[in-house]
């Protein structure tokens, strides 16, 4: 399966800061990347696709404004978290699709706004 | 309806015992199911993949899947304290082309 790279695997900030995750594909080029939230004892959300060279696609309910996806290599995908607020502490999660719509995941972060 | 349903658990077996978690899903159009483990506070881990209907087999797992039941199932035999763990069912394909969660069953093994 693919190797995923994540960091930080936690972090912890004020409220009103941004935070940046970074997401790696270390052993093929992945053009799409996926994003995923998980609040506690809760199921993955799909918070939205990553596109290299374009634009994300959000789902429903996700704010594009607050979550700024940047996929500029077939390697890098990273998720910003912009004026983080304590309802956005959670679980995030990168992804990426291999064959047979088979998904690995990165190691996951942990953020924490006080 | 949830589009994918697990029982939440905690499903607890005897160390040895075969642990048995099911998965029903929503979309009939869906082609590929998976189950995840998941460790607390860990990411997700592929350990199943099925897409065709019947048992499928990897050492102590056995995936089962029932397209006209839109039942998926994972069997753990022999099971082991470091398989305790939520293990997330999956869906992919169908109206959404999404892959869809479960909430996940808690499986606890008592040694």
């Amino acid at each position: 399966g693919a190797v995923v790279s994540q960091h930080p695997s936690r972090v912890i900030c004020k409220s009103g800061t941004s935070v940046k995750i970074e997401c790696r594909s270390l052993d093929f080029q992945a053009t799409t990347m996926f994003w995923y939230r998980q609040f506690p004892k809760q199921s993955l959300m799909l918070m939205a696709t990553s596109n290299e060279g374009s634009k994300a696609t959000y789902e429903q309910g996700v704010e594009k404004d607050k979550f700024l996806i940047n996929h500029a290599s077939l390697t890098l995908s990273t998720l910003t978290v912009t004026s983080a607020h304590p309802e956005d502490s959670s679980f995030y999660i990168c992804s990426v699709s291999g064959t047979n719509e088979k998904l690995f995941f990165g190691s996951g972060t942990q953020l924490s706004v006080l | 309806q949830k589009e994918v349903e697990q029982n939440s658990g905690p499903l607890s077996v005897p160390e040895g015992a075969i642990a048995s978690l099911n998965c029903t899903y929503s979309d009939r159009g869906s082609q590929s199911f998976f189950w995840y483990r998941q460790y607390s506070g860990k990411s997700p881990e592929l350990i199943m993949s099925i897409y065709s209907n019947g048992d499928k087999e990897d050492g102590r797992f056995t995936a089962q899947l029932n397209k006209a039941s839109q039942y998926v199932s994972l069997l753990i035999r022999d099971s082991q304290p470091s398989d305790s763990a939520t293990y997330l069912c999956a869906a992919f394909g169908g109206a959404t082309n999404k892959l869809i969660f479960g909430t996940g069953t808690l499986l606890a093994v008592q040694p």
